[in-house]
C-alpha cells in the first residue's frame, strides 16, 4: 500500500497569509491527524477527523482549522500566518484512531 | 499533567553499545505505547507499539520494548547500536479510547564510531 502523502513538502509564505495544507491517507484508513512539530515545542497535536467529523482537537487557536472530504482525504488551513507558525506539519492516519502511520510532512517557514 | 515523559533528550553510544532510551507514561490503565524515530528532514516512522497483548515487544531493525506496569514503563532497548540508528526518538501514548496520541519530548540519539 502506498504511504501517507502531504503536499506541498515545503512552503514559503508571509505574514498575514493564508496556507493550506494537503494530506492523503493510507488506502481504507478513515482517521486523520494532524500534527505541529517545532524545536521550542515538540510534536503537538492540531486535530483529528474520522469520517468526515473533526473528533479531537488540540489546544490551538481558532485560526487552525481543517477538514477531511469524502475520500479520506485531508487539508488543514491556517489563516493570518504568523512567524510562530513555522513548523513542520505532521498528517498521520489510522483505520480507527489506533496506529498513526505519517507522512513526510509540510515544512512551513512564515517570513 | 505531562503524560509521557523521555527521561534524557540526548543520548550518545559507541557503534556497537547497548542503547537504552527510556519512557515513562502516567496512566492509572494500561495504554496504547509506542515508539517512532524520525530521521533529519523526514516524517515518523513507527518503530513499535504496545496494545496488551505481549509485554515485550519486537520492533524494526533490532529495537524492542518492554512494558512494565509496576513502573509505568516502556523503554526503548537495542543490543547493538549502528551508526544509521542515529535520529530522534518519541515514545507516544494513546490514554483511552479515541483520543489522541500523545508525545514525548524525544531523544535524541548520537551513535558514535
Amino acid at each position: 500500500k502506498a504511504g501517507v502523502t502531504q503536499t506541498p513538502r515545503y512552503l514559503i509564505k508571509t505574514r498575514g497569509q493564508q496556507v493550506t495544507l494537503s494530506c492523503s491517507p493510507i488506502s481504507g484508513h478513515r482517521s486523520v491527524s494532524w500534527y505541529q512539530q517545532t524545536p521550542g515545542q515538540g510534536l503537538q497535536f492540531l486535530f483529528e477527523y474520522f469520517s468526515e467529523t473533526q473528533r479531537n482537537k488540540g489546544n490551538f487557536p481558532g485560526r487552525f482549522s481543517g477538514r477531511q472530504f469524502s475520500n479520506s482525504r485531508s487539508e488543514m488551513n491556517v489563516s493570518t500566518l504568523e512567524l510562530g507558525d513555522s513548523a513542520l506539519y505532521l498528517c498521520a492516519s489510522s483505520f480507527q484512531g489506533d496506529t498513526q502511520y505519517f507522512g513526510p510532512g509540510t515544512r512551513l517557514t512564515v517570513l | 499533567a505531562q503524560s509521557v515523559t523521555q527521561l534524557g533528550s540526548h543520548v550518545s553510544v559507541s557503534e556497537g553499545a547497548l542503547v537504552l532510551l527510556r519512557c515513562n507514561y502516567s496512566s492509572s490503565v494500561p495504554p496504547y505505547l509506542f515508539w517512532y524515530v524520525q530521521y533529519p528532514n523526514q516524517g515518523l516512522q513507527l518503530l513499535l507499539k504496545y496494545t496488551s497483548a505481549a509485554t515485550l515487544v519486537k520492533g524494526i531493525n533490532g529495537f524492542e520494548a518492554e512494558f512494565k506496569k509496576s513502573e509505568t514503563s516502556f523503554h526503548l532497548t537495542k543490543p547493538s547500536a549502528h551508526m544509521s540508528d542515529a535520529a530522534e526518538y518519541f515514545c507516544a501514548v494513546i490514554l483511552s479510547g479515541n483520543t489522541p496520541l500523545v508525545f514525548g519530548k524525544g531523544t535524541r540519539l548520537s551513535v558514535i564510531a
